[in-house]
């Protein structure tokens, strides 16, 4: 049964700061995995798609890699801002690509 | 456009009540989830459609029954709720292949009292 586990589940940083996220996955059988970041009482927000066969994906100050082989997946956020403050969420799909595992997301609070 | 839209935005519901929540997307995604999620919790996988056709329940209680009318539409029935069931449920689309993009709507929240 595939687990997904993100550390840490809480972080403060101040404004500026670039910062890691981690997610990691006990089955490495996976179609895809997908960083999302959501707001309080919020919808989902994608933020990057890294498909099995990618490394990495990058979209503005954002940079996700993937190392498919030993579980993992890092969310890079290059000089953090207030507005970046949300909880960020890993998710990775196999059995046939449409079941989607969650993790338990990384709260991110940016200070001004 | 790539927006899946949810209504109500809000439901609050008797126990006795049976209501519907709505799903529609318009990026011809052939692939829409039902997803609830508690407070300070990940999402949970319900159900999903794939081209119109039920292909995975989660066990989910037969309270909540999902139709998928047509490609665009996604509803979600439900019916004899327990105050358990308070939640926010998340519609989500994706497709036409497995490794796309998956797109949420905001949610609805549902209050059972």
């Amino acid at each position: 049964k595939q687990e997904v586990t993100q550390i840490p589940a809480a972080l403060s940083v101040p404004e500026g700061e670039n910062l890691v996220l981690n997610c990691s996955f006990t089955d490495s059988a996976i179609y895809n995995l997908q960083w999302f970041r959501q707001d309080p009482g919020k919808g989902l927000t994608s933020l990057l798609l890294i498909q099995s066969s990618q490394r990495e994906q990058t979209s503005g100050r954002l940079n996700a890699s993937l190392d498919k082989s030993s579980g993992r997946s890092t969310l890079y956020i290059a000089a953090s801002q207030p507005g970046d403050s949300a909880t960020y969420l890993c998710a990775v799909s196999n059995t046939g690509g449409f079941k989607t595992i969650f993790g338990a997301g990384t709260r991110l609070f940016v200070k001004a | 456009d790539t927006e899946v839209t949810q209504t109500p935005k809000h439901l609050v519901m008797g126990m006795t009540n049976k209501k519907s929540l709505k799903c529609e997307q318009h990026m011809g995604h052939r692939a829409m989830y039902w997803y609830k999620q508690k407070a300070k919790k990940p999402p949970e996988l319900m159900f999903v459609y794939s081209y119109e056709k039920l292909s995975i329940n989660e066990s989910v209680p037969s309270r909540f029954s999902p139709e998928c009318p047509n490609s665009s539409l996604l509803n979600l029935h439900l019916h004899a709720l327990q105050p358990e069931d308070s939640a926010l449920y998340l519609c989500a689309s994706s497709g036409p292949t497995v490794n796309t993009e998956a797109f949420f709507g905001q949610g609805t929240r549902l209050t059972v009292v």
